[in-house]
């Protein structure tokens, strides 16, 4: 099983909707990310979280809310769904001690279409 | 502000033949942490290395190697004896260390290399 886990892999949906994209990790890290990767433009951050009680935007947060539900889950949501947040989305997660210290390890990616 | 580049947009080469992808950064941070991701066609994206800006040793992992210099502000990928199954978008990516007062926490990426390794 992987270690970071995105469900679901693909969405598709329509404006003005809302979803949510889950994220759950067994590694134990206590900090988690949620990307966009837009084709040509790399991936942006949205959210992270270095705890369940520490949540903070990142560079593009408008039209996107996030929720640290357990160490283990982080779901991202589009609360009214627009054409132009269709992406892919990376949710990943990082610990702070250790040989793996400042890694970011990723999920395999939800693929979003908006009609 | 942090900045990684990669100025090669995509590279076509054949099987066996070397190959350098470039990433050049910048950052006023005094201590920094490179990295580089692979995604391969079913685009997933897999961590290959990180290196911390103290420690300027090159590494080689079999047919990877990367060259680290800080004097440019540089962190290139080299695959020796390419093969098909490299073929895959390259990102690297920059983040800030514990000593900087940074926020140790977000990854600049650049807009990745697509490499394309044919037969």
């Amino acid at each position: 099983d992987a270690d970071v886990t995105q469900t679901p892999r693909n969405r598709i949906t329509k404006t003005g909707k809302r979803i949510m994209l889950e994220c759950s990790q067994t590694k134990g890290h206590d900090r988690m990310y949620w990307y966009r990767q837009d084709p040509g433009l790399g991936l942006q951050l949205i959210y992270y979280s270095f705890d369940v009680k520490d949540i903070n935007k990142g560079e593009i947060s408008d039209g996107y809310s996030v929720s640290r539900q357990a160490q283990a889950k982080f779901s991202l949501s589009l609360e009214s769904a627009i054409p132009n947040q269709t992406a892919l989305y990376f949710c990943a997660t990082s610990d702070l001690t250790g040989t793996v210290k400042n890694i970011q390890y990723f999920g395999a990616g939800t693929r979003l279409s908006v009609l | 502000a942090q900045k990684v580049t990669q100025a090669q947009t995509e590279i076509s080469v054949v099987e066996k033949e070397d190959v350098t992808l470039d990433c050049v950064y910048e950052t006023r941070d005094t201590t920094y942490y490179l990295f580089w991701y692979k995604q391969p066609p079913s685009g997933e994206l897999v961590f290959l290395i990180r290196r911390n800006s103290f420690d300027e040793q090159n590494e080689i992992s079999g047919r990877y190697s990367w060259n680290f210099q800080k004097s440019t502000s540089s962190f290139n990928f080299t695959i020796t004896a390419s093969q098909v199954v490299d073929s895959a978008v390259y990102f690297c990516a920059l983040s800030d260390g514990e000593d900087s007062g940074g926020s140790n926490y977000k990854l600049t990426f650049g807009k990745g290399t697509l490499l394309t390794v044919n037969p």
